[in-house]
């Protein structure tokens, strides 16, 4: 069966750490999609890609990058990690305007 | 420009009773609606879908929930709620331009025993 799967699950860092979170999807889907999720917000968008090579910026971007070498990953990155991105990071596929599809997520804790 | 309202950000029932989760929509275009249920710990996972074809739509675990266009709504039901029905419950909209998908803040549903 087709899945999304998101590695680590659980991960503590210290502030000014570079931190790489993998998201692996195999739908052969082209759009995938990063989100983080916090307590009264709901999920926001921190970055999007509709295909190889194409990334966009989300409405929560700043600290946070992305590269898509290929349809199945899309690795988010925290270029220097801060508390105020604590939180739980979902990641999800889909084809263009159907339902995504959304890993289990990863709990970041950045201390 | 798309938005989505949950109106309740909790909701208690108890089992065997109805459950009504209830969301408002604001789309420039014909939309499509979804609703996604998420477990502790888990990735959201999708209930149903509305596309443009019947306004009643069916899901899984015996939801359904009803497009009605006069009134931007987008309800989920469910007869008859189930003690594995608490979890949290968002009603999402997708952007035919752009592709995105715009989330409500979420409806938390406790089923008392």
């Amino acid at each position: 069966d087709a899945e999304i799967t998101q590695s680590p699950r659980h991960k503590i860092t210290e502030t000014g750490r570079q931190v790489t979170l993998a998201c692996h999807q195999t739908w052969n889907h082209n759009n995938m999609f990063w989100y983080r999720q916090d307590l009264g917000h709901g999920l926001r968008l921190i970055h999007y890609s509709y295909g190889v090579q194409d990334t966009n910026k989300g409405e929560v971007s700043d600290g946070y990058s992305v590269s898509r070498s290929n349809t199945e990953d899309l690795p988010l990155t925290l270029e220097s990690a801060a508390s105020s991105q604590t939180s739980v990071y979902f990641c999800a596929s889909s084809d263009s305007n159907q339902p995504q599809h959304f890993g289990d997520g990863t709990r970041l804790s950045i201390l | 420009a798309q938005s989505v309202t949950q109106l309740d950000s909790h909701v208690s029932v108890s089992e065997g009773t109805p459950v009504l989760l209830r969301c408002n929509y604001s789309s420039s275009y014909s939309p499509s609606l979804f609703w996604y249920v998420q477990h502790p710990n888990k990735g959201l996972q999708l209930l149903l879908k509305y596309t443009s074809a019947a306004t009643l739509v069916k899901g899984i675990n015996g939801f359904e929930a009803e497009f009605k266009k006069s009134e931007t709504s987008f309800h989920l039901t469910k007869p008859s709620a189930h003690m594995s029905d608490a979890a949290e419950y968002f009603c999402v909209v997708s952007d035919p331009g752009t592709y995105k998908y715009i989330f409500g803040t979420g409806t938390r549903l406790k089923v008392l025993a």
